[in-house]
Order: C-alpha cells, then structure tokens, then sequence
C-alpha cells in the first residue's frame, strides 16, 4: 500500500493567485499523476508527473496554468496558477507502482476561488 | 480507451447484497475491469479488478460475463459505510500503469 498526504487540505484563494499542493508518499513510487474534480462531477487527469523531467500533461491542460514538479520518487507539487472562480475543484494526488495493479489517492485539496 | 456505463444511481438497505452493473461492449482482449470507489470527501480506493474470471477480494467479488461486455460488482452485505460513488473502469494490461479514466460512475445509496 502507499500512504499519501496532501497539504493544504482546503484553501480559499483570491482570482489571479497561485497555489501550490504538495503530494508526499510514505515510499518510493513509480508514477505519479495529478487528477481534477469538479464540483459534482468525476475525476479527470491532469497529468503524469515525472521525476526528473517535465510533466506528460493531458489534452486541456497545459503547463503554464498548472505547473507540476516531481524531484524525487515520494514528492511532488502542483501549482494551479492566475487562478479564477473556475478553477474551484478538487485536485488529487494518486500514485502506483509499475509491478503493483492498484491506484493509491491522496484526500484532495479542495479549492475555491473567489 | 474504452468506455463504460453505469446507472447513475441505487438504492440498497443495510446488510442486503448489491450488484452495481456495468457494461463495456467495445472492451479489447487486454482490457482489465477495475472497480474504484469514492467515499465522501475522501479520494477513490481500489476495490476489485480481473479479466475474465470471477474474483473475490476481502470487499466484493466481481462477476464477469463470459463475453467480457458486462460485468458485476457485488457486495454481499452493505453497510453504511459502503454509501460511495461507484467506478467501473477499463485498463488496458500493458501499457496503462496509473491513467485512469473515470466515467460518472453509480452512487450508491445505503438504507439504515
């Protein structure tokens, strides 16, 4: 299994701010993947987060606005950037393992724009 | 990726089996079925995956159809702990590690 914590839990931002998340896992992991949840919707992938070089981001996303670091195997940040009232989501951290079939989710950070 | 649907919701009442289905027609040969699900305010769990057999794991079983465009999560006494969004998602076997698309999945609803 992989324990993940993510920090702030929940923060209220003001529009045109950044924030950064953190992601920690309790031990080394393969890969690591940022996902947004809208309010009342499923959760959509942002991108892959890769150590040691830039993250693989899926289409509708893109770097400038959310910036993703990973430099190691057990840490990694997401920044929301120039942030507006649509912004306001969940973002979850999730890892797994190459050899392992199971996805492992952070709590979430909720976060609302105002 | 393939895609899967659900119902949007159902009911159960405390301690009485429930079978959340999905069905995934278009499935390939390398598809793995994985269920996730969601409890409130928390990130999704793993419940259960397979390929074509049935499997049984400590939280549910999932049942497989034989053409593999259907199958069923079962829980065989919920509880009101189980009151969760439900995921049925396809992973491909050998190239998917971690992307996992979700659909809008089933909200399950648990009876006292």
């Amino acid at each position: 299994s992989a324990v993940i914590s993510q920090k702030p839990s929940r923060d209220i931002c003001q529009r045109g701010t950044s924030l950064t998340i953190q992601c920690q896992v309790d031990s080394q992991v393969t890969m690591m993947f940022w996902y947004r949840q809208q309010p009342g919707q499923s959760l959509t992938l942002i991108a892959t987060a890769n150590q040691g070089s830039e993250a693989t981001y899926e289409s509708g996303f893109v770097i400038d606005k959310f910036p993703i670091s990973r430099p190691n195997l057990t840490f990694s940040t997401l920044t929301v950037s120039n942030m507006s009232p649509e912004d306001s989501s969940i973002y979850l951290c999730s890892v797994e393992r190459v050899s392992s079939t199971e996805a492992f989710f952070g709590q979430g950070t909720r976060l609302t724009v105002v | 990726d393939a895609k899967t649907t659900q119902p949007n919701s159902m009911e159960s009442n405390e301690e009485e089996p429930v079978h959340l289905p999905c069905n995934h027609s278009t499935i390939s040969g390398t598809d793995y079925i994985h269920w996730y699900r969601q409890l409130p305010s928390q990130g999704p769990e793993y419940v259960i995956h397979g390929l074509t057999s049935n499997v049984n794991n400590r939280m549910a079983s999932l049942a497989i159809a034989e053409d593999r465009k259907s199958s069923t999560l079962i829980l065989h006494r919920a509880t009101l702990r189980d009151a969760a969004v439900y995921y049925c998602i396809l992973r491909d076997g050998g190239t998917s590690y971690g992307k996992l698309t979700f659909g809008q999945g089933t909200i399950l609803t648990v009876h006292p």
